[in-house]
């Protein structure tokens, strides 16, 4: 059971370059997530899904685009990378929300130079 | 703002001994409150969680929480702490909107 996963692990960009980031669960969660963490300030909530073709803004939304057009994954884009988006991204699921703990893939490395 | 704090960067302590990590929320209404733990160059690992009955929580690792209502405290404790223990705490609440807010994280480490 491979839980959550993200790909890449790592990835360096350069100003004005785009990427996108997989996350992929074999849970058959609803809720997907996408986080930054950056030292110092814990993890803020870019995107969230609460299934298949939906999505909302979290905390920080700007700068990011992000879609979910199979229940199992959740993409999150930058169109335009600056290097202020260099950070650290976590992507998690959960059965349901609100009372219902969440399950984090192992992260991907983002520089933007 | 509705949000968690954990008021301490980094606890040490002594191999055997207990430890507290501190939480204090600040959320309108009953709040879902977390912990996670993540080690180095993981993810976040889910611990314990406190949603509605008894104030003190057991969770994973032999750790627990006392939810403090009077003093908006979650404080994360473990009687006889180990050197695998070592790793980043934090501490989360939900919000109405399914938002999970993170505190900043405490850097837990046992020294043998």
């Amino acid at each position: 059971n491979a839980g959550v996963t993200q790909t890449p692990k790592f990835r360096v960009l350069k100003t004005g370059q785009s990427m996108t980031l997989l996350c992929a669960q074999d849970m058959n969660h609803e809720y997907m997530y996408w986080y930054r963490q950056d030292p110092g300030m814990g993890l803020r909530l870019i995107h969230y899904s609460v299934g298949e073709g939906t999505t909302a803004k979290g905390e920080v939304p700007d700068g990011y685009n992000v879609s979910r057009l199979k229940k199992q994954n959740f993409l999150l884009g930058l169109e335009s990378a600056a290097p202020s988006q260099t950070s650290v991204y976590f992507c998690a699921s959960s059965v349901l929300a609100g009372a219902y703990e969440q399950y984090f893939g192992p992260g991907t490395r983002l520089t933007v130079t | 703002a509705q949000s968690v704090a954990q008021p301490e960067d980094q606890v040490n302590v002594a191999e055997g001994n207990p430890l507290t990590v501190k939480c204090t929320y600040s959320v309108s209404g009953n709040p879902y409150l977390f912990w996670y733990v993540q080690y180095p160059n993981r993810g976040l690992q889910f611990l314990l969680k406190y949603i509605t009955g008894d104030n003190l929580v057991k969770g994973s690792y032999g750790f627990e929480a006392e939810f403090n209502k009077s003093q908006t405290s979650f404080h994360l404790k473990k009687p006889s702490a180990l050197v695998s223990d070592s790793a980043l705490y934090f501490c989360a609440v939900i919000l109405n909107n399914n938002d999970m807010r993170f505190g900043a994280g405490t850097r837990l480490t046992v020294k043998p």
